[in-house]
């Protein structure tokens, strides 16, 4: 089957740094994204990764080890505003979008 | 980038009614939306994919004849939840990929509709 496994909630402070990994086991893979979701609202896209390596877009970072079916979401100086829900999918051999159940953050002043 | 919006945000309606919700790509085209659910604090759950001008695709276990799927033109997608139950309720997001743009495989979500069924 299909399975993706990334921790079910994390605590961090505020400034500080926290890496959210993500695991996966699919039929194929076509790539890689991160989604941050707050409470009550739609998914909102932070980044895609389709070779490995990091990729680095402002405070958030991505990393992707096809060959170890991993990938971290990294965030640095941590605001109030990152707390949410972390998203990890995966695309599939048919581009079908594979979800992990999401990592709740909790930011701490 | 490419903006999907849906309608209405939110509904409450009574057992037994009908609800329909809309998802619109507001600056692209899309042949592909996707409709999810999400209960609270689990994840999205696939339960359609909707393909303009012919039948929507259904995950298994999703009933087509309680949630009538129409893609009646590029911009729009309507999810129809048919004899609505309280075991219904949720937040339904519809997405839609912008395929003739460079980041085709990037999902843009609508805002999404909370549907409450007393």
């Amino acid at each position: 089957g299909q399975n993706i496994d990334q921790p079910t909630e994390m605590t961090a402070t505020e400034g500080a740094i926290v890496q959210i990994n993500c695991t996966y086991q699919t039929s194929g893979f076509n790539g890689l994204f991160w989604y941050q979701q707050h409470a009550g609202e739609a998914p909102t896209f932070l980044s895609y990764n389709v070779l490995d390596g990091l990729e680095e877009k402002g405070r958030f970072s991505s990393f992707l080890s096809r060959s170890k079916g991993y990938s971290y979401l990294l965030l640095k100086e941590l605001q109030m505003k990152d707390s949410a829900s972390y998203l990890c999918a995966v695309y599939d051999s048919n581009y079908q979008l594979i979800w992990g159940a999401g990592t709740k953050l909790i930011i701490k002043p | 980038g490419a903006v999907v919006s849906q309608h209405p945000s939110w509904v409450i309606c009574k057992s037994g009614t009908s609800v329909k919700i809309e998802c619109r790509s507001l600056d692209f085209q899309a042949t592909t939306m996707f409709w999810y659910r999400q209960f609270p604090k689990q994840s999205l759950m696939l339960m359609a994919t909707s393909n303009e001008g012919s039948k929507a695709t259904y995950e298994q276990g999703v009933e087509k004849d309680k949630f009538l799927i129409n893609h009646a033109s590029l911009t729009l997608s309507t999810l129809t939840v048919t004899s609505a139950h309280p075991e219904d309720s949720s937040f339904y997001i519809c997405s839609a990929r912008d395929e003739a743009s460079g980041s085709w495989n990037e999902q843009f979500f609508g805002p999404g509709t909370r549907l409450t069924v007393l």
